[in-house]
């Protein structure tokens, strides 16, 4: 149980375009998900916290008009980076939590390269 | 000072060794205390996963929390190649979480 997938796995995108991240619960409902961003041999640094239904949390220093969030259900969270630029390229991850549990469950990531 | 504080590493040791993995921290709020693998270009995946100090044990991994020290560790027995990656602890208070920077770990065959 608590599986979390990300689509697409990778992507390759041309600087100025826009590219959606989505996170899926697959075996349950996630009241709440995370969104990091992670570079090579660095820790996963939280990006924004989205609650169904509601506005996402964006952490300081993170555009929020440039990653865009949307909570729309309760088994799927998207991410989108708007306008992207080559520094954007990272690792993004998606975790989700169930209401009555603390633990995070992780996506595999998404590996973002902008050309 | 960071709200948790881990050993990078890397940490490399002969297969069947056992492996200790550490992180302190310094808010006393902290009530719920994971650890994590993560295997290179993936998600991290939940290891372990406590709220009391004490011993948990499943297979070959222990996790131990000392709330009065504020230390936390990760033992793992009879270690094998297929354990090489990062190791992040975590630890929430509820509603906040906060990583460690992972250990990175490599087993020797």
């Amino acid at each position: 149980g608590a599986v979390v997938s990300q689509h697409p796995s990778r992507v390759i995108c041309k600087s100025g375009t826009s590219v959606k991240i989505e996170c899926r619960s697959l075996d349950f409902q996630a009241t709440t998900m995370f969104w990091y961003r992670q570079f090579p041999k660095q820790s996963l640094m939280l990006m924004a916290t989205s609650n169904e239904g509601s506005k996402a949390t964006y952490e300081q220093g993170v555009e929020k008009d440039k990653f865009l969030i949307n909570h729309a259900s309760l088994t799927l969270s998207t991410l989108t980076v708007t306008s992207a630029h080559p520094e954007d390229s990272s690792f993004y991850i998606c975790s989700a939590r169930i209401a009555a549990v603390r633990e995070q469950y992780f996506g595999p990531g998404t590996r973002l390269t902008v050309t | 000072q960071k709200e948790v504080e881990q050993d990078p590493g890397p940490l490399s040791v002969p297969e069947g060794a056992i492996v200790s993995l550490n992180c302190t921290y310094s808010n006393s709020a902290f009530q719920y205390f994971m650890w994590y693998r993560q295997y290179s270009r993936k998600g991290p995946e939940l290891l372990m996963y406590t709220y009391s100090s004490g011993n948990k044990e499943d297979g070959r991994f222990t996790a131990q929390v000392d709330k009065s020290s504020k230390y936390i560790s990760l033992f793992i027995r009879d270690s094998q190649p297929s354990d090489s990656a990062t190791y992040l602890c975590a630890m929430s208070t509820g509603n906040q979480f906060y990583f460690g920077t992972g250990t990175s770990l490599t087993v020797i065959p």
